[in-house]
């Protein structure tokens, strides 16, 4: 079975640091980019990160560039994102999905892991 | 990156059909023919519907299709059923390998 596995989401103080991680099975992970999506209490889908598979080009949205840092160790079939200097905005849902190249879609998704930043 | 615009909520009566509007802009919905749609229950992961515009995934009811013209995608479910009552996002590329989402859709059955 494909499967994604969200972990390391909690509460954090503003300007606090956070690690998500994301572990894979069931498919060949060093062969699939790699995305983090968020979603806020309530409101819509937000595009967070891109990685390639071989790591060789990384895109971050703007409201997290300069502050998050995404990774992957496809030995170990994980996706990893480093959150510093967080804020309450980045209090949300967050989703690893795989980026199919047979689809050019986000076709497969975590269950998600929740990060809260509040003091 | 201004997300892509969704009516806030779409309803219709089981057996109807409805449709779902996403526009966005000529950088990026308008630009590439790789728009995607996804639904949400509440409390779960996204699932893909619709991809490359109007691709079904394989296992996705044909009661789902998608379309675009010019800026503008959209779903449409077809023989609305019970299940269909969800969240609905519309996704698009937006050029250097970033993505935009659109605002979401509730899809209420009467």
């Amino acid at each position: 079975e494909v499967l994604l596995v969200e972990s390391g989401g909690g509460l954090v103080q503003p300007g606090g640091s956070l690690r998500l991680s994301c572990a894979a099975s069931g498919f060949t992970f060093s062969s699939y980019s790699m995305n983090w999506v968020r979603q806020a209490p309530g409101k819509g889908l937000e595009w967070v990160s891109y990685i390639s598979s071989s790591s060789s080009t990384i895109y971050y949205a703007d409201s997290v560039k300069g502050r998050f840092t995404i990774s992957r160790d496809n030995a170990q079939n994980s996706l990893y994102l480093q959150m510093n200097s967080l804020r309450a905005e980045d209090t949300a849902v967050y989703y690893c999905a795989r980026r199919s190249h047979q689809t050019d879609a986000f076709d497969i998704w975590g269950q998600g892991t929740m990060v809260t930043g509040s003091s | 990156q201004s997300a892509l615009t969704q009516p806030a909520s779409v309803s219709g009566s089981p057996g109807q059909s409805i449709t779902i509007s996403c526009t966005g802009t000529s950088s990026d919905v308008g630009s590439y023919n790789l728009v995607s749609w996804y639904q949400q229950h509440p409390g779960k992961a996204p699932k893909l519907m619709i991809y490359e515009d109007s691709q079904r995934p394989s296992g996705v009811s044909n009661r789902f299709s998608g379309s675009k013209s010019a800026n503008t995608a959209s779903l449409t479910i077809s023989g609305l059923q019970a299940e269909d009552e969800a969240d609905y996002y519309c996704c698009s590329y937006a050029g250097s390998t970033t993505y935009v989402f659109g605002t979401g859709t509730k899809v209420t059955v009467l």
